[in-house]
């Protein structure tokens, strides 16, 4: 089956400052997708990135960019200039191409501090 | 265009009751999948629906249920409530295409007593 494991349950970053949050995957599949959702404590879940596993280039959204390393099944994501609005549980979600059912990591919850 | 609406937003039932949740999903999204989020569990898939039909399931009691209706809006049931069926209810469109990005509603937050 595959997972996808956050190894850091909780981070904290000074605003301004870049962070970068950790996630790794186990799959046999070849075909398939990586997202990154931001959840703010008002509950809505935000897809903040997506990459596609057959792209080598690194997704960038704004202040947001991911390390995708493919042979080492690792996708983390990098916030630069830290936002207090960027405080929030982020998930990493790996889902096969085929298939709209992601499986989520458990999250990290990200502290922003002024 | 209008994202993803879920009501209720909240909802307080007893041990025993049944409840419903409905989700309408982003306008031309014929996709709807559920999620139950809980801290010990994280999110775990429960089901998705296309075009009026259980496309996939996920592994959970045949308590909960779900429908589609032809205007895509969706509904989930629970019933015979548990206290472990207390969570955030998270609904999630798309497009046909299962590449497509999923787009996640606010959710309706469930307190079973």
């Amino acid at each position: 089956a595959q997972t996808v494991t956050q190894s850091q349950p909780e981070m904290s970053v000074q605003e301004a400052e870049t962070v970068t949050l950790s996630c790794t995957y186990d799959t046999s599949e070849s075909n398939y997708y990586l997202f990154w959702y931001k959840q703010p404590p008002s509950r809505q879940m935000i897809l903040v990135i997506r990459q596609e596993a057959y792209k080598q280039q690194n997704a960038t959204e704004n202040r947001f960019s991911v390390n995708f390393q493919k042979a080492a099944k690792s996708f983390s994501l990098k916030i630069s200039d830290s936002q207090l609005g960027d405080t929030a549980m982020y998930f990493c979600a790996w889902r096969s191409g085929g298939s709209y059912i992601p499986t989520f990591g458990r999250g990290t919850s990200l502290i922003v501090h002024p | 265009k209008a994202g993803v609406t879920q009501t209720p937003r909240y909802l307080i039932k007893t041990r025993g009751q049944q409840v419903t949740l409905s989700c309408s999903p982003i306008s031309g999204h014929r996709s709807v999948s559920w999620y139950q989020q809980t801290p010990g569990q994280g999110l775990q898939f429960l089901f998705e629906y296309f075009s009026e039909t259980q496309r996939n399931k996920g592994n959970f009691p045949g308590r909960f249920s779900g429908r589609q209706f032809s205007n895509s809006r969706s509904e989930m049931n629970v019933s015979t409530l548990e206290l472990g069926d207390s969570a955030l209810y998270l609904c999630a469109s798309g497009r046909e295409n299962p590449q497509e990005t999923q787009y996640f509603g606010p959710g309706t937050r469930l307190l079973v007593l």
